[in-house]
């Protein structure tokens, strides 16, 4: 079962760039990761997602390595209004080649003034 | 572009009593999915329609949980009888593909239910 690994949470202040980095020693070969946000009684929301190397949106850059069995998701200049949940997933295919997401508890920052 | 659609947004009932809970997907998603989230955790996924057939229930406990999807359009998810444990958020998300692995998921804002 693909699982995924990152820091329960993690601080930072207003200004800082922020690095969440997730292990994922058993993505598959096809699969992406992808990152997701939750702000509290809310649903997630999408941020970024990737296969390899370094993408890169209005939000955020998503940096992997040649191995992919980490990532690294990083937030440049946090807000106050980053405080949220930040989830890295990556697929589980059942029998039928469906992929379903794997939902760890994800990694909690809280961005300081 | 309307989003992923749910009501009731908050729910309280009595333990052994049901519930039942609608989501309105994005228009022309293929893929619905149901999540409960327990506080403090990750979604946990409890079913997953392909249009309006099932493609994963592994973690839908049958015996009291029940989703349907008519029409491949919007969903109901009941719960007959509930349970304290089932105190939880529920979110239904959508996506547009066949959950491949570049299809993107976008959630409702969630069922907070609590079982008294």
């Amino acid at each position: 079962l693909a699982k995924t690994t990152q820091p329960i949470s993690m601080d930072s202040y207003e200004g800082q760039e922020v690095n969440i980095t997730c292990s994922h020693n058993n993505i598959a070969t096809n699969d992406y990761i992808t990152w997701y946000q939750q702000f509290p009684s809310q649903g997630p929301r999408f941020i970024i997602q990737g296969y390899k190397t370094k993408v890169t949106n209005e939000v955020a850059s998503l940096f992997i390595p040649a191995d992919r069995k980490s990532s690294t998701l990083s937030l440049p200049r946090v807000s106050l209004s980053d405080t949220a949940v930040y989830y890295c997933l990556v697929g589980d295919y059942n029998a039928g080649n469906n992929r379903k997401l794997i939902w760890g508890l994800g990694t909690s920052l809280a961005v300081n003034p | 572009e309307a989003g992923v659609a749910q009501s009731p947004r908050y729910k309280i009932i009595e333990k052994r009593q049901s519930v039942a809970f609608w989501c309105n997907p994005i228009s022309g998603h293929a893929t619905l999915y149901w999540y409960q989230q327990i506080l403090g955790q990750g979604p946990k996924l409890l079913i997953q329609f392909q249009n309006n057939g099932v493609v994963d229930d592994s973690q839908l406990p049958k015996d009291r949980f029940s989703a349907e999807r008519l029409k491949g359009v919007d969903s109901t998810l009941k719960i007959q009888p509930a349970k304290l444990e089932d105190s939880a958020v529920y979110l239904c998300a959508s996506s547009p593909g066949t959950s491949d692995s570049t299809d993107t998921q976008y959630f409702g804002p969630g069922t907070r239910l609590t079982v008294l």
